[in-house]
C-alpha cells in the first residue's frame, strides 16, 4: 500500500532564503508524485508533478522538486522564498494503474519578513 | 469561470440539524470527490464518484450521504449534525488519476456546528 511522509509539520524561513520541504513515499510499484499548495482560506492547487522522464520537475512560482527513486523521496525546493509563499504544502502519491491518491499531512511554510 | 465550485462557502448550524453542500465542475471530468480537512489541516477522502457511480466510500458515518445527479455534480448531505463534523469540506474532480492526472479542488465549505 502506498504511503506518504512529510517529515516537517512547520518550516519557518526568512524572506529571500532558500527552502526545502521534504517528502518521502512508500510503494511497491511505479508512482506518480505531486505537490499541492493551499493558500490561507483556499482550496488546494497543483504546484508540480512527476509522471516520468526527467527527475527534476519545475512548477509554478519558482518551485522545483526532484524525484529520487533510490531514496523514495520527492523534496520540494525554492532558491528564494517570498512572503506570498506562506501556505500549507501537501505531497501526494498515486500508484500507476490505481484509482487512489494518498496525501501527506502537510507542511506549513511560514515566511518571515 | 470557476472550474470546481461549491456552495455554501460558510455554514454555521446547530447540532442535530441537516445540511447540504452542493458541488459542480465544468471541466468535463469523469470523477468527483469529497474530502474533509480537519483543524490540523489533515486531508481525508470521504467519497469518490466516477460517472455518477460510487467507487470510493471510506469509513464515514451513515449520516453523510453523497448524491451525484450527473457527472458534473456531486452533492453532500449531512444528517443530524454533530460537533465533530465541524471542518472544511472540499469538493474536487479529476480525470483518470491512475494515469497521473491532477485533482482540481473547489474553494472549500467551512462548516461550523454549534
Amino acid at each position: 500500500a502506498q504511503s506518504v511522509t512529510q517529515l516537517d509539520s512547520q518550516v519557518p524561513v526568512f524572506e529571500e532564503a532558500p527552502v526545502e520541504l521534504r517528502c518521502n513515499y512508500s510503494s511497491s510499484v511505479s508512482v506518480y508524485l505531486f505537490w499541492y499548495v493551499q493558500y490561507p482560506n483556499q482550496g488546494l492547487q497543483l504546484l508540480l508533478k512527476y509522471l516520468s522522464g526527467s527527475t527534476l520537475v519545475k512548477g509554478i512560482n519558482g518551485f522545483e522538486a526532484e524525484f529520487n527513486k533510490s531514496q523514495t523521496s520527492f523534496h520540494l525546493r525554492k532558491p528564494s522564498v517570498h512572503i506570498s509563499d506562506t501556505a500549507e504544502y501537501f505531497c501526494a502519491v498515486t500508484e500507476s494503474g490505481y484509482q487512489k491518491v494518498t496525501f501527506g499531512i502537510g507542511t506549513k511554510l511560514q515566511v518571515i519578513p | 469561470d470557476t472550474a470546481v465550485s461549491q456552495t455554501p462557502k460558510y455554514l454555521v448550524t446547530q447540532m442535530g440539524n441537516d445540511k447540504s453542500i452542493k458541488c459542480e465542475q465544468n471541466l468535463g471530468h469523469d470523477t468527483m470527490y469529497w474530502y474533509k480537512q480537519d483543524s490540523k489541516k489533515f486531508l481525508k477522502i470521504m467519497f469518490s464518484y466516477n460517472n455518477k457511480e460510487l467507487i470510493i466510500n471510506e469509513t464515514v458515518p451513515n449520516r453523510f450521504s453523497p448524491k451525484s445527479p450527473d457527472k458534473a455534480h456531486l452533492n453532500l448531505h449531512i444528517n443530524s449534525l454533530e460537533l465533530g463534523d465541524s471542518a472544511v469540506y472540499f469538493c474536487a474532480s479529476s480525470q483518470d488519476i491512475a494515469s497521473g492526472n491532477t485533482i482540481y479542488f473547489g474553494e472549500g465549505s467551512w462548516l461550523t456546528v454549534v
